[in-house]
């Protein structure tokens, strides 16, 4: 079945340290691919999506290119802040059967400041 | 415009009792997709419901049910409660019935607590 694998965290990094998080992912199809963030005792909210290979989603600072040949979608950003202290989650659309998501395990980022 | 609301924010309940968790979908949207996230995991897909029919579910037991009403609202029941069922329960409505190009938008959630 489809599946999105992440990066195991926690991950450290100082303020305006360069971030990769990286998402690969497995699936049938040509899935959308999502990178959603969740701040301490909230919901998820969308960072930046990508629908077709090469496509690349951006908000707020953070980039990712949609890798059709790699299966990947790799988080980045230039410079981090405290304020990006959060978990990430990578997630995909199943296109098998019901159009659901389907997240990896999390990645948390702690930023130092 | 209003976003994704869920109802109660915090719930405990003992084991083998029922619960109703509720849920407002975003205004103009028609889709309303539950998931449950276990601490330190990322969230799994219960169900989803479009225009007030069960549109796919995941891999949960029957005593996870659902109902979608005429305004998009949504209520999740969960049945015989057992101790792993204590996770965030996060609601999520999108705009188009799904699709594989399809946005999602969640709440905050409903933090679910079996003893």
């Amino acid at each position: 079945g489809d599946s999105v694998t992440q990066m195991e965290g926690p991950v450290t990094l100082s303020e305006e340290a360069f971030l990769t998080i990286n998402c690969t992912y497995t699936a049938t199809g040509y899935p959308s691919l999502f990178w959603y963030v969740q701040y301490p005792g909230e919901g998820l909210q969308l960072l930046l999506k990508a629908t077709k290979a090469d496509d690349k989603g951006s908000n707020k600072g953070f980039e990712a290119t949609y890798r059709k040949e790699t299966t990947s979608f790799h988080l980045e950003k230039g410079s981090v802040q405290v304020s990006d202290s959060a978990v990430y989650f990578c997630a995909l659309i199943s296109t098998s059967g019901t159009y659901k998501y389907i997240f990896g395990t999390g990645t948390r980022l702690k930023v130092l400041a | 415009e209003t976003g994704v609301t869920q109802s109660p924010t915090h719930l405990i309940k003992t084991r083998g009792q029922q619960v109703t968790l509720r849920c407002s979908s975003q205004s103009g949207h028609n889709t309303v997709s539950w998931y449950q996230q276990a601490l330190g995991q990322g969230p799994q897909f219960i169900f989803q419901y479009y225009r007030e029919e069960e549109n796919g579910r995941g891999n949960f037991p029957p005593r996870f049910s659902g109902l979608q009403f005429p305004n998009y609202s949504s209520e999740l029941n969960v049945n015989a409660l057992e101790l792993d069922d204590s996770a965030l329960y996060l609601c999520a409505s999108s705009a188009v019935g799904g699709g594989r190009t399809d946005t999602q938008y969640f709440g905050p959630g409903t933090r679910l607590t079996v003893l």
